[in-house]
C-alpha cells in the first residue's frame, strides 16, 4: 500500500486562486518531497522538507509538515494556467531502507 | 548534461516477449531507480540501485529484473511481458548513495503496451 495519500484527488480552480494539496502518510519519516507531473512528462522536484522542518516556501510555493498528524500540506498562492499538472507527495522512511514511496497524487486544473 | 536519458519512448509487445528499457544519466549519480505509473495513480517502485554492482527490490519487483555493471546505465529488463506491465515507466536518478533522502531527476518515460 501507498505510504503517502493525496488530498483531493482532483482540484479545480479559477487562475489567481489559491491551491492547497495535503498529504497524509503512515509512519514516521525522514522527509517528505513534492512534484508535479506535466500530463505525459516525468516528474519534477519541487520542494524537500526534513522531519525537523516544519514550513519552507519556494516562490509561490508554501510546504507545512506536522509530523504529530503525519500529515503535509502544498499550497500554490495567485495560481496561473501554467499550474494545471498531477502534484505527488513521496516519502522516504528507514523501515523501507532507501526507498522513496509515492502517494496517488491531486490533479489540479486552473481555469484562465 | 542531458541528465536521465529513457529509450525506446514507446513500445508494444506481445505477451511473452521480453524487452530491456534503457536508462542512462551524465549526473555522476550513484542512485538510480525505477518506477512504474498505471493510469491515474502514483509511482511503484519497481527496483533500485546506490551503486554499480549493487541493486536492491522495490515495491513491485516481480517480473522484472535490472543490473548497473556502471554508474551511467541502470537498464530495466522485462523477462516474460504480461497485459499487466502495461504502464508508464520512468527512470530516475539521485545523487548519493542515500538517494531515497534526495531530489530525483526523471527521465521522461517509456510508455509500454502489451498485448
Amino acid at each position: 500500500s501507498q505510504q503517502g495519500e493525496e488530498d483531493p484527488q482532483a482540484l479545480s480552480i479559477q487562475e489567481g486562486e489559491n491551491a492547497t494539496m495535503n498529504c497524509s502518510y503512515k509512519t514516521s519519516i525522514n522527509n517528505l518531497q513534492w512534484y508535479r507531473q506535466n500530463s505525459g512528462r516525468g516528474l519534477v522536484h519541487l520542494i524537500l522538507i526534513r522531519s525537523n522542518e516544519r514550513e519552507k516556501h519556494s516562490g509561490r510555493l508554501r510546504v507545512t509538515l506536522d509530523t504529530s498528524k503525519k500529515s503535509s500540506s502544498l499550497l500554490i498562492t495567485a495560481s496561473r494556467a501554467a499550474d494545471t499538472a498531477s502534484y505527488f507527495c513521496a516519502t522516504a522512511y528507514a523501515p523501507a531502507g532507501n526507498m522513496l514511496t509515492f502517494g496517488g497524487g491531486t490533479r489540479l486544473m486552473v481555469k484562465p | 548534461n542531458a541528465g536521465v536519458t529513457q529509450t525506446p519512448k514507446f513500445q508494444v509487445l506481445k505477451t511473452g516477449q521480453s524487452m530491456t528499457l534503457q536508462c542512462a544519466q551524465d549526473m555522476n549519480h550513484e542512485y538510480m531507480s525505477w518506477y512504474r505509473q498505471d493510469p491515474g495513480m502514483g509511482l511503484r517502485l519497481i527496483h533500485y540501485s546506490v551503486g554499480a554492482g549493487i541493486t536492491d527490490q522495490g515495491e513491485v519487483p516481480n517480473g522484472y529484473n535490472v543490473s548497473r555493471s556502471t554508474t551511467e546505465d541502470f537498464p530495466l529488463r522485462l523477462l516474460s511481458a504480461a497485459p499487466s506491465q502495461t504502464s508508464v515507466y520512468f527512470c530516475a536518478s539521485s545523487y548519493s548513495i542515500f538517494g531515497s533522502q534526495e531530489t530525483q531527476y526523471f527521465g521522461p518515460g517509456t510508455r509500454l503496451l502489451v498485448l
